[in-house]
């Protein structure tokens, strides 16, 4: 595709359940961000691959957060064990170089 | 640690109207980017423009300008003749340049809700 895909657009999770955010990024680009979004907030790093290589997690708020890329491709952002809290937009970019990123649409996670 | 702070919550004027965004930023870097995104109700970034910090030199883009101003750690976004379209969240961002190793990780202010009236 011509962006970055993020599937799904929206997802409702029951308190407790275990959830997984699925980001395609565009095509040949290294670099891969996931960045979460709290309502009226601004979007709040998360982690950074390049390719496969986790090289920043510092923003995961927990240990119920986890993030993959295992082919330097795709990844997954996944979440253990949903509270309230972790409802919000989470958001993937992915960029060539090191400087510009492009955004996905994003997935609006709501916990009930 | 950084910080970007864009003190105007919501802003509402009228088409044809011109309208300036105001963003603040802190940071120890000598090297940094600045840069400013639309997020449209549909909710994807759309990236506006990028700056390095050694160029000061404002920039015009049809009807979107931008001040950067070091002194006063400022980077203020300008749109002339508003129009209904225009109206989004923009955010103002901060990127510092220390090396691919630690990636371009972004850290936004909380947004300007621009509401353009017809």
């Amino acid at each position: 595709g011509a962006g970055v895909s993020q599937s799904p657009r929206y997802k409702v999770a029951k308190r407790g359940q275990d959830v997984a955010l699925r980001c395609d990024p565009i095509s040949g680009h290294v670099s891969l961000f996931w960045y979460q979004q709290a309502l009226g907030q601004g979007p709040e790093f998360l982690t950074y691959f390049q390719n496969e290589a986790q090289l920043d997690k510092s923003g995961l708020p927990s240990d119920r957060f986890f993030a993959e890329r295992p082919e330097g491709s795709v990844s997954t952002l996944k979440i253990q064990r949903t509270q309230q809290e972790d409802s919000a937009v989470y958001l993937c970019a992915s960029s060539e170089t090191w400087i510009e990123a492009f955004f996905g649409q994003g997935t609006r996670l709501t916990v009930v | 640690a950084q910080k970007v702070t864009q003190a105007q919550t919501e802003i509402s004027v009228v088409e044809k109207e011109d309208v300036t965004l105001d963003c603040v930023y802190e940071t120890r870097d000598t090297t940094y980017y600045l840069f400013w995104y639309k997020q449209p109700p549909s909710g994807e970034l759309v990236f506006l423009i990028r700056r390095n910090s050694f160029d000061e030199q404002n920039e015009i883009s049809g009807r979107y300008s931008w001040n950067f101003q070091k002194s006063t750690s400022s980077f203020n976004f300008t749109i002339t003749a508003s129009q209904v379209v225009d109206s989004a969240v923009y955010f103002c961002a901060l990127s510092e340049a220390s090396g691919e190793t630690s990636g371009s990780r972004l850290t936004f202010g909380e947004g300007t809700q621009l509401t353009v009236n017809p």
